[in-house]
């Protein structure tokens, strides 16, 4: 089945301790993409990737880190999570460098206290 | 104020009845497309309008374009239950940095609809 992997759902942090959110996608997808969906803002998207070691900013990239060493897998990266860094966290994926469409995980729900 | 803005914030309809999502946003657009996210899930795509598109079908689905006003709408027609979920309007524009094309899309901040059995 062609699906984007969010891992974990959910998590449950405190200030400072570093953490990684793993996304995978076995579609063969060059483009990935982080979002973040807060209430009242929508979904705003953190870093993208249009192919292997080929990453940029988004719209909020503060905070965050990503790599992309490998098509499938696009992990995103919070060294120092903060408060303001709770929200519910998509990734999707796209065919090509540059989709017109996106396919997007299931959700992280993070908590940073 | 945002790229994609929607209208209403909420709707709430009984089953079978036809509801209306608009969306309207700021500067020019490549294309335009709508999803869905069900409860706790991720978005999924609905379907996709191209800026030279006035208007387009998918199933129960009609989205219409208009340029001139910069705005959209999603008619889903003979709800379901089903259909509850949230809507989102996300519109793509196109820039280029350093000889290269990119597309960008950004997302509204969603409709809620909610259909009464």
């Amino acid at each position: 089945e062609a699906q984007v992997t969010q891992n974990p759902r959910y998590l449950i942090t405190v200030t400072g301790k570093k953490l990684t959110v793993t996304c995978s996608q076995n579609m063969n997808h060059e483009y990935m993409s982080w979002y973040r969906q807060d209430p009242g803002l929508g979904l705003r998207q953190i870093y993208y990737s249009m192919n292997v070691e080929v990453t940029d900013k988004g719209d909020v990239p503060e905070g965050y880190k990503v790599s992309r060493k490998e098509k499938r897998n696009f992990p995103l990266i919070l060294e120092s999570p903060s408060p303001n860094q709770t929200s519910l966290y998509f990734c999707a994926s796209g065919t090509g460098s540059n989709p017109d469409i996106q396919y997007f995980g299931a959700g992280t729900r993070l908590s940073v206290l | 104020s945002q790229q994609g803005e929607e209208d209403p914030q909420a709707l709430s309809i009984q089953e079978g009845e036809n509801a209306t999502m608009n969306c309207s946003y700021k500067t020019s657009i490549n294309n335009l497309q709508w999803y869905r996210q069900n409860s706790g899930r991720g978005l999924v795509h609905l379907i996709l309008i191209r800026s030279n598109e006035r208007e387009k079908h998918s199933g129960r689905l009609r989205v219409t374009l208009d340029t001139s006003k910069k705005s959209s709408s999603l008619l889903i027609t003979a709800s379901r239950a089903a259909d509850t979920a949230s809507y989102f309007c996300a519109t793509r524009t196109d820039f280029n940095a350093g000889g290269t094309s990119y597309g960008k899309l950004t997302f509204g901040q969603g409709t809620i609809l909610t259909v009464h059995p």
